[in-house]
């Protein structure tokens, strides 16, 4: 049973417009949220986090939303850019040890 | 900067062979962890590593095996390649306390004729 959806395999945007991808969660006892951005043939690079204890947290274009309530955490890109054209995992971490639950990833495609 | 180097980009190995797949890390970090990625099932951990010569299964460790003989290697074993491991084999590592990210290597893309 999946702990970790990303219900969009894809999704395409216009350039400058915005992005946003979603991810849902199960289990309530996750208290640290990841996304992480991977080009074909290379390893996924971190992105962005937010705690349990935020709703919101933002990086330059990026920002992360957590509704603990409805255990739904998004990524919001603006504007979006050609270079963001990749697959964007989202990553729980459960406070054990180190481990995270990846989604299966979303791919984004920004179109010129 | 955190580097993790993997041994190969691309490796191609017949079914049956055994294939050692390497992995550094110069952070001095404690967790190391080895994935497979395909399409449409995301990453899926095969195995970890808190501390040298601790090891724990993850999700799908069927099939593999690892060492950590040293805190900076984490070295994934196929003992019999078969065609069904033809995956993006990526390896990350993480300090040891929770709540850190992971940082992964390039990834070893592995073909299984």
């Amino acid at each position: 049973d999946q702990q970790v959806k990303q219900n969009s395999p894809s999704l395409s945007v216009q350039e400058g417009r915005i992005s946003i991808l979603n991810c849902d969660y199960t289990n309530s006892m996750f208290d640290y949220f990841l996304w992480y951005k991977k080009y074909p043939a290379e390893g996924p690079t971190f992105l962005i986090s937010i705690s349990s204890i935020k709703d919101k947290n933002e990086d330059g274009r990026f920002t992360v939303f957590l509704n603990k309530s409805a255990k739904h955490l998004s990524l919001h890109i603006v504007p979006s850019q050609p270079g963001d054209s990749a697959v964007y995992f989202c990553a729980l971490d459960g406070g054990s040890q180190g481990n995270l639950i990846f989604g299966k990833g979303t791919k984004l495609s920004v179109k010129p | 900067d955190v580097k993790v180097t993997q041994s190969s980009r691309y490796l191609v190995k017949r079914t049956g062979e055994k294939v050692f797949l390497e992995c550094v890390q110069d952070m001095d970090h404690e967790n190391m962890f080895w994935y497979r990625q395909d399409p449409g099932l995301g990453l899926r951990l095969i195995y970890f590593s808190y501390d040298v010569k601790m090891k724990e299964k993850g999700d799908i460790p069927e099939g593999y095996s690892v060492s950590r003989e040293k805190k900076e290697r984490f070295s994934l074993i196929l003992e019999s390649a078969s065609t069904n491991q033809t995956s993006m084999y990526l390896c990350a590592s993480s300090l040891g306390q929770s709540y850190n990210e992971q940082f992964f290597g390039p990834g070893t893309r592995l073909t299984v004729l």
